[in-house]
């Protein structure tokens, strides 16, 4: 199982905003970057936020991301029904020889 | 454009072996780390490995060490998982992404394949 821990689920109504937290630990997100992905429905994992809060080409400011020890938070602001996805954090593990993990997923529903 | 094309997929026996491959282009192939993810089922995303740009280096999710082996031909533009002793927790959707080693993210991912192991 995922050692990142999220929240199963979140939702708002269009417009508002919602904030996704990622749990981990110091082996994890407490000495690496962490990432967010949005997967939406039947498609691939798209890259959302890189470097703990930065936004790669064409991903719009509504989107933001931050750290704080072991912890790490996904913000979406004005929220469209387009957004809806499954949303992942994920960063590298030192403790683990190197691997990658993942957040166990969070669902976002626009009401 | 840049792209990542998945293919290999497939229904296989429980003891049995896949070969997965992941065709790149419109980039520097050679230039970029390359990881497997894996997504069982209306389950989450899996880290499965990943290959330094040389492919001097691999590292694997303790699951499947030992069974999979992840390769490149940077002359084919090509990533490999070639996959044995599959299980059926092995079922899943098996993306390819490309890693970017200043932002230890992925920033490119195929469209997947998916492989099902069953008797």
């Amino acid at each position: 199982q995922s050692v990142l821990t999220q929240p199963p689920s979140v939702s708002a109504a269009p417009g508002q905003k919602v904030t996704i937290s990622c749990s981990g630990s110091s082996s994890n997100i407490g000495n690496n970057y962490v990432s967010w992905y949005q997967q939406l429905p039947g498609t691939a994992p798209k890259l959302l936020i890189y470097d703990n809060n930065k936004r790669p080409s064409g991903i719009p400011d509504r989107f933001s991301g931050s750290k704080s020890g072991t912890s790490a938070t996904l913000g979406i602001t004005g929220l469209q029904t387009g957004d809806e996805a499954d949303y992942y954090c994920g960063t590298w593990d030192s403790s683990l020889s190197a691997v990658y993990v993942f957040g166990t997923g969070t669902k976002v529903t626009v009401l | 454009e840049v792209q990542l094309v998945e293919s290999g997929g497939g229904l296989v026996q429980p003891g049995g072996s896949l070969r997965l491959s992941c065709a790149a282009s419109g980039f520097t192939f050679s230039y970029y780390c390359m990881s497997w993810v894996r997504q069982a089922p209306g389950k989450g995303l899996e880290w499965v490995a990943n290959i330094k740009q040389d492919g001097s280096e691999k590292y694997y999710v303790d699951s499947v060490k030992g069974r999979f082996t992840i390769s490149r031909d940077n002359a084919k533009n090509s990533l490999y998982l070639q996959m044995n002793s599959l299980r059926a927790e092995d079922t899943a959707v098996y993306y390819c992404a490309r890693e970017v080693p200043t932002w230890d993210a992925f920033d490119i991912w195929g469209q997947g394949t998916m492989v099902t192991v069953s008797s």
